[in-house]
C-alpha cells in the first residue's frame, strides 16, 4: 500500500458525460501527478500540481482539468468523454519537486470505461 | 521531447534471472527509476538510481546504469512466479517540474 488512494475504483460511463476523479496524496506530500494509462498511448503524464497550485501540463486535453485542494486531495475533472477517454488514470504523490531525490508514489487508479 | 523505449516481452525459467532492458534520451536525466505493475494493479516502486550512479543492488534486484549510452537495465536474480508483472522504466528530466516519461513497459512471464 503506498498510502495514496484513488476514488472510485472503478467507473463506467457514457459518452458526452463528465466524471470526476479524486486522489489523496500520502500524509506529507505537497505534490500530486495525474497519469493516464492505455493501450495506445502508454502512462502519459497530465498535469501536475504542488501545494494548491498547478506547476506543469503534459499531454492533458482541454476537455479535462483538476485542482488541487487546501487538504491537498486533488481531483481530475473529465467532461465531453468519449470512446477514446477510456483508460486506467493514476494520481501519484511526492514531497516536493524541489527535492533531488523526489520519488513519486502512486496509487491504484481509477478504471473508466466509456460506453 | 523525452522518449523512453523498453522491449515489450520478456519470458524466463523460475530460478533464472531475468534482464529488462531500457533506453532513454533525455541527457539531463536525473534520476531513473523501475516500477512494478501486476494485474490490475497501481504501479510499485522498485528501485530508483542517481544518473552518476553506475550500479545500485538491492535484494535481488541490480540496476546497471550506463550513461554513455543511455541505457538502464533491471536484473532480477532468482527469478519467482511471484515476479511476474509488468516492469515499467521511468526516467525524470531536469526541468523544474519532475514529472516522469514511461517506457512502455516489459511483460515479464516467468515459466515454472
Amino acid at each position: 500500500d503506498s498510502g495514496v488512494t484513488q476514488t472510485p475504483k472503478h467507473l463506467i460511463t457514457a459518452t458526452g458525460q463528465r466524471v470526476t476523479l479524486r486522489c489523496s496524496p500520502r500524509s506529507g506530500d505537497l505534490s500530486v501527478y495525474w497519469y493516464q494509462q492505455s493501450l495506445d498511448q502508454g502512462l502519459q503524464f497530465l498535469i501536475q500540481y504542488y501545494n494548491g497550485e498547478e506547476r506543469a501540463k503534459g499531454n492533458i486535453l482541454e476537455r479535462f482539468s483538476a485542482q488541487q485542494f487546501p487538504d491537498l486531495h486533488s481531483e481530475l475533472n473529465l467532461s465531453s468523454l468519449e470512446l477514446g477517454d477510456s483508460a486506467l488514470y493514476f494520481c501519484a504523490s511526492s514531497v516536493s519537486p524541489a527535492r533531488a531525490v523526489d520519488t513519486q508514489y502512486f496509487g491504484p487508479g481509477t478504471r473508466l470505461t466509456v460506453l | 521531447g523525452e522518449d523512453v523505449e523498453q522491449s515489450l516481452f520478456l519470458s524466463v525459467r523460475e530460478g533464472d534471472s531475468s534482464v529488462i532492458n531500457c533506453t532513454y534520451t533525455d541527457s539531463s536525466s536525473t534520476y531513473l527509476y523501475w516500477y512494478k505493475q501486476e494485474p490490475g494493479a497501481g504501479l510499485q516502486l522498485l528501485t530508483y538510481i542517481f544518473s552518476n550512479m553506475d550500479m545500485k543492488q538491492d535484494q535481488r534486484l541490480t540496476v546497471l546504469l550506463n550513461k554513455k549510452d543511455k541505457h538502464l537495465s533491471l536484473r532480477i536474480a532468482d527469478t519467482q512466479t511471484g515476479d511476474s508483472a509488468i516492469y515499467f522504466c521511468a526516467e525524470k528530466g531536469g526541468s523544474s517540474a519532475r514529472q516522469l516519461t514511461f517506457g512502455s513497459g516489459t511483460q515479464l512471464t516467468v515459466l515454472p
